[in-house]
């Protein structure tokens, strides 16, 4: 089975742009599609992008996922950051069997 | 209104078998494409996948841990059962259920609250 590799941190201030990246170790990025979900402290994750790209219901367009083949990763940029952005970033996908892939997680922290 | 439940002990001892229960509302294990997964999150780790089964029955499992893993539904109750036996102290963690939605896509739309187990003697 493959993994995926996430930085373990990113950071930025309000109104900036950040971009948190999740790597496919073996496999192509996209034989599968890829998920993003968002755990605040003390909370259960929430789903934010689904198939690659689309954002779930009610998440705001400062949210936005992309997949590069060139580097094998698929990445989830936050435009306008605000404060309530602050969470645990985790990045899922699955394999031809069907057997499903959690990334380790990044912390996003607003300065 | 989808409402997801973990229930199951919170202490377990090395060795034993622990058994988690998933009760869910708002939703149908026979609606076609529909599933119930487990999820675990060790005390400041990452999440890890367990297991997920379907509508249809069709069932998988992390291929590290399918050897301990067993997944059940029992659609008339609308609940999903894991089973994970031989525990040790690293299986502690906060276990979550989660939906899988009808419309076909691979990712969890729904969470429960989770239930923290901890394997300790």
């Amino acid at each position: 089975n493959f993994m995926l590799t996430q930085p373990h941190s990113v950071s930025g201030s309000p109104g900036e742009t950040v971009t948190i990246s999740c790597t496919r170790s073996s496999g192509f990025i996209t034989s599968s599609y890829v998920q993003w979900y968002r755990q605040r402290p003390g909370s259960s994750p929430t789903i934010v992008i689904y198939e690659d790209n689309q954002r779930f219901s009610g998440v705001p367009d400062r949210f936005s996922g992309s997949i590069d083949s060139s580097s094998n990763s698929a990445s989830l940029t936050i435009s306008g950051l605000q404060p309530e952005d602050e969470a645990d970033y985790y990045c899922q996908s699955y394999d031809s069997s069907n057997r499903w892939v959690f990334g380790g997680g990044t912390k996003l922290t607003v300065l | 209104q989808i409402t997801l439940k973990e229930s199951g002990p919170t202490l377990v001892k090395p060795t034993q078998t622990l058994t988690l229960t998933c009760s869910f509302s708002g939703f149908s294990l026979t609606t076609p494409r529909v599933g119930v997964g487990w999820i675990r999150q060790p005390p400041g780790k990452a999440l890890e996948w367990l297991a997920l089964i379907y509508w249809d029955d069709d069932k998988t499992y992390s291929p590290s841990l399918k050897s301990r893993l067993t997944i059940t539904k029992d659609t008339s109750k609308n609940q999903v059962v894991l089973t994970l036996t031989n525990m040790d102290p690293v299986d502690t963690a906060t276990y979550y259920c989660a939906r899988r939605p009808p419309t076909g896509t691979l990712h969890f739309d729904s969470w429960g609250q989770g239930t923290l187990v901890t394997v300790s003697s």
